[in-house]
């Protein structure tokens, strides 16, 4: 069936450093792929998303480019900031939503 | 988009002891998911509830130890019978976008069964 493997954590960066977070899915159809990141104490909330093949998704600062031929969606970030700590799940959407095991992010001042 | 409100947001039970959680959307859906999120971990699909129909649950969940209701298009409830520690859980109620399956979450319910 449809799955998603996401590098696991815990990530712990310096603010400003750079951050990739790999993903990658396994689907038999084109399923849309998202990035959802859960702030502490609070829900999921959708980050970005990308419906097609070569679709890249962006939103604060954060991109994900949709790659057919590799089936992946890395999250990346040129800049992490103390406020971006959070679970980030990676998922895709066919059938129903699967998610992956999401990974924890910790910024450092 | 679609606005979810759940509650309880948090609750402390005892043991033996069931629980409902309630989840409101501002617009009619078709299909409402249940998740549950243990802690520390990733969220798994409890069952799909749809309008006038029987949920279908996933693999692991059983309709007796969570039995969902569905009596109209923007609201749903799901229960969490028997408790024990193990159903410690955030337990997430969404609902997806046609187009495109995103999905949109409430701010989920934070169960502790002691």
């Amino acid at each position: 069936g449809d799955s998603v493997t996401q590098m696991e954590g815990p990530v712990t960066l310096s603010e400003e450093a750079c951050l990739t977070i790999n993903c990658t899915y396994t689907a038999t159809g084109y399923p849309s792929l998202f990035w959802y990141v859960q702030y502490p104490g609070e829900g999921l909330q959708l980050l970005l998303k990308a419906t097609k093949a070569d679709d890249k998704g962006s939103n604060k600062g954060f991109e994900a480019t949709y790659r057919k031929e590799t089936t992946s969606f890395h999250l990346e970030k040129g800049s992490v900031q103390v406020s971006d700590s959070a679970v980030y799940f990676c998922a895709l959407s066919s059938n129903d939503m699967r998610f992956g095991a999401g990974t924890r992010l910790t910024v450092k001042p | 988009s679609a606005v979810i409100s759940q509650k309880p947001s948090r609750d402390i039970c005892q043991r033996g002891t069931s629980l409902t959680i309630q989840c409101q959307v501002d617009s009619q859906v078709t299909m409402m998911f249940w998740y549950r999120q243990q802690p520390g971990q990733s969220l798994t699909l409890i069952a799909t509830a749809n309008q006038g129909s029987e949920a279908t649950y996933e693999s692991g969940f059983v309709i007796d130890k969570f039995p969902i209701s569905r009596p109209n298009l923007t609201f749903s409830t799901l229960t969490v019978s028997n408790m024990s520690p193990e159903d410690s859980s955030i337990y997430l109620c969404s609902v997806a976008e046609f187009n495109t399956g995103e999905l949109f979450f409430g701010e989920g319910s934070r169960l502790t069964v002691l």
